[in-house]
């Protein structure tokens, strides 16, 4: 079956860096995506990792190695905005999105 | 309008109506997609249509039904509702290419009693 994994909760502080970690196993590959969903609303897109190695944009980066079947984002800076569940989506070899359940970060003044 | 809507905001439902969720999006993306997220879970995948006059089955079709009569409007129906249809709906749609990025709508919470 198809399955990818991330932790259910992480806690951080406010200024700080923390790294949510991804694994899938999935049929086929072609495309990881990474989302940040505020409580009570809608999945919003961060990033988008095809090839391996390492995706920057701002304070949010994105990593992918598709041999050890696992990614990472990573945040800098921490807000207290940033409190959030962050969604990691595998496209599978039928160019649909396979979901984690998302990981809640809680940033701690 | 701008991006996607969804109609209605949330809803209480007796088991067994009939029930239509609205969505409609002005960015003209041709694929559009129904998932529910249910909490613990991921989001699970409906139904989708990559291009308007077609649709396909997803993860959890069972008890849903779609149509895409045009490019802006991708109605999910619940024909008889059931308690374990309780759930946040998410439509979504995205525009092809390379990325196919998905851009959600901001949800419809059902709730069947």
């Amino acid at each position: 079956g198809q399955n990818i994994d991330q932790p259910t909760e992480m806690t951080a502080t406010e200024g700080a860096i923390v790294q949510i970690n991804c694994t899938y196993q999935t049929s086929g590959f072609n495309g990881l995506f990474w989302y940040q969903q505020h409580a009570g609303e809608a999945p919003t897109f961060l990033s988008y990792n095809v090839l391996d190695g390492l995706e920057e944009k701002g304070r949010f980066s994105s990593f992918l190695s598709r041999s050890k079947g696992y990614s990472y984002l990573l945040l800098k800076e921490l807000q207290m905005k940033d409190s959030a569940s962050y969604l990691c989506a595998v496209r599978d070899s039928n160019y649909q999105l396979i979901w984690g359940a998302g990981t809640k970060l809680i940033i701690k003044p | 309008i701008a991006g996607i809507t969804q109609a209605p905001t949330s809803q209480i439902l007796a088991a067994g109506r009939r029930m239509t969720l609205r969505c409609t999006q002005d960015m003209r993306h041709n694929a559009m997609y129904w998932y529910r997220q249910d909490l613990g879970l991921g989001l699970r995948l409906i139904h989708y249509s990559n291009t308007a006059g077609t649709t396909g089955k997803g993860e959890v079709p069972d008890g849903y039904s779609v149509s895409r009569a045009n490019t802006d409007d991708f109605p999910l129906t619940l024909a008889s509702a059931v308690p374990s249809q309780t759930s946040v709906y998410f439509c979504a749609s995205s525009a092809g290419g390379d990325t196919d990025t998905q851009y959600f709508g901001p949800g419809t919470r059902l709730t069947v009693l």
